[in-house]
């Protein structure tokens, strides 16, 4: 079992959907957890990052974390086009543990 | 600069060939780290520097495989005698702070746009 289990999708949505972007992890040394947007041919972006439970809020996007489930999530409002990427969640204890990514499609 | 760069963009090589993929850190950023991301995955943490000295190297894939920042600011992947399982993009990204201890906005990583190689 990897330490960061992400579904990859595609994932492909209406635009002006909800979108819930999900990955679980089994170490409880994890301490930090990002969320960075890949688009093609370019490196990840930091889009958000927290190291409580609890729901964090940035504009459009909300990031969850569930420490005792071992789980967290993104959530995109108002989808767009623009949001579609491959969407990677990472965590820190001392390195930074990617998981594999998740492609999303957002349909105008 | 204004961001991190990387060069070459795309390398191809034959199998057995060795590759040197440089690195161009933001102007003062501590740490430089290297991930490897094959296609369709996330990207696997290679190495990491504290400007020159390399303090993490538990992720090189094997002793073909060897990293150097000799003045803390450019870097320098190398890869001897290449093999076609090396075939992915080679990421590299920096950060102001070390990337170690607690977490906030000076240790956050900005990536370069990726060398892709392809072993032939």
């Amino acid at each position: 079992q990897k330490e960061v289990e992400q579904d990859p999708g595609p994932l492909s949505v209406p635009e002006g959907a909800i979108v819930s972007l999900n990955c679980t992890y089994s170490n409880s040394a994890f301490q930090y957890f990002m969320w960075y947007r890949q688009y093609s041919r370019k490196g990840p972006e930091l889009l958000m990052y927290t190291y409580s439970s609890g729901n964090k809020e940035d504009g459009r996007f909300t990031a969850q974390v569930d420490k005792s489930s071992k789980y967290i999530s993104l959530f995109i409002r108002d989808s767009q086009p623009s949001d579609s990427a491959t969407y990677l969640c990472a965590m820190r204890w001392d390195k930074i543990i990617f998981g594999k990514g998740t492609r999303l499609h957002i349909l105008p | 600069g204004a961001g991190v760069s990387q060069s070459p963009r795309y390398k191809v090589a034959k199998r057995g060939q060795d590759v040197a993929l440089r690195c161009d850190p933001i102007s003062g950023h501590v740490s430089l780290f290297w991930y490897q991301q094959a296609l369709g995955q996330g990207p696997e943490f290679l190495t990491y520097f504290q400007n020159e000295a390399q303090l993490d190297k538990s992720g090189l894939p094997s002793d073909r495989f060897f990293a150097e920042r000799p003045e803390g600011s450019v870097s320098t992947l190398k890869i001897q005698r290449t093999q076609q399982e090396d075939s992915a993009v080679y990421l590299c990204a920096s950060s102001f702070s070390s990337g170690t201890g607690s977490f906030s906005g000076a240790n956050v990583l900005t990536f370069g746009a990726g060398s892709r190689l392809t072993v032939l």
